[in-house]
C-alpha cells in the first residue's frame, strides 16, 4: 500500500448505528486530519493530530470521536449520526515542523469515505 | 476569521485555451500556498505549491503569488477536457503547523 488509504470506501449507516472509519498512511507523516466534505460546501476541517497529540478540533460533534493511537493510524468512530452528516470523509497526512518553521508541507489526501446516513 | 475566496464558476473554456483561476486570501502572514484538483467523487489532489512572491511553472500549469496583493492564481495552457474538475486554493495561515484552510473550490469546464 502506498499513499494515504481509507477504509470502507462506502459506508450507509442508521442513526443508532456505531461504526468507524479508518485511515493509515504510509508517507511517514508525522500529521494527520479529517476533513468533512458535503455537497457545494468547502471542505471542513475537523480534526488534527500532530505528533499523535490533537492540536485542533473545530467544534465538532461529540457523535465525532477521533483516535490516534500512532502516527500512522487515524480513527474517527461514528455514533448515533444525524442524516445531514452524510458526506464524503476525507483523511489526510502531512510532516508537520514543529519549532516554528513557516513552511507547512503538502498535505496529501486518502480516497475518502463516502457515508451515508439514513 | 480566516478566509480564503475563490469564484465557483463554472469557469467554461474551449479546448486548447488557457484557463485562469483565482484565490484570494484573507491573512497577510500566510507562507504557504496550494492548489489541489478534485474530479467529481474523487478526492483533492496536489497540483502545485507556491511559497515565493512570482510565478512557479510546472507542465501545462503555472501558478502565480502575489503576497501583497493577498493574490494567487492557477494557469493551465493548452486546456484539455480532462482538466474538466474542481480546483481548490488551500493557504497555510500562520501560526506555524496551522491546518490549511480551503477555498469552496472552482469548477472548470473544458469543451472539446
Amino acid at each position: 500500500e502506498t499513499g494515504v488509504t481509507q477504509t470502507p470506501r462506502h459506508l450507509v449507516m442508521g442513526m443508532t448505528n456505531k461504526k468507524s472509519l479508518k485511515c493509515e498512511q504510509h508517507l511517514g507523516h508525522n500529521a494527520m486530519y479529517w476533513y468533512k466534505q458535503s455537497a457545494k460546501k468547502p471542505l471542513e476541517l475537523m480534526f488534527v493530530y500532530s505528533l499523535e497529540e490533537r492540536v485542533e478540533n473545530n467544534s465538532v460533534p461529540s457523535r465525532f470521536s477521533p483516535e490516534c493511537p500512532n502516527s500512522s493510524h487515524l480513527f474517527l468512530h461514528l455514533h448515533t449520526l444525524q442524516p445531514e452528516d452524510s458526506a464524503l470523509y476525507l483523511c489526510a497526512s502531512s510532516q508537520d515542523r514543529p519549532g516554528g518553521s513557516w513552511v507547512t508541507d503538502t498535505q496529501y489526501f486518502g480516497p475518502g469515505t463516502r457515508l451515508t446516513v439514513l | 476569521q480566516k478566509e480564503v475566496e475563490q469564484n465557483s464558476g463554472p469557469l467554461s473554456v474551449p479546448e486548447g485555451a488557457i484557463a485562469s483561476l483565482n484565490c484570494t486570501y484573507s491573512d497577510r502572514g500566510s507562507q504557504s500556498f496550494f492548489w489541489y484538483r478534485q474530479y467529481s467523487g474523487k478526492s483533492p489532489e496536489l497540483i502545485m505549491s507556491i511559497y515565493s512572491n512570482g510565478d512557479k511553472e510546472d507542465g501545462r500549469f503555472t501558478a502565480q503569488l502575489n503576497k501583497a496583493s493577498q493574490y494567487v492564481s492557477l494557469l493551465i495552457r493548452d486546456s484539455q477536457p480532462s482538466d474538466s474538475a474542481t480546483y481548490l486554493c488551500a493557504v497555510n495561515p500562520p501560526p506555524a503547523g496551522t491546518a490549511l484552510i480551503f477555498g469552496k473550490g472552482t469548477t472548470l469546464s473544458v469543451s472539446s
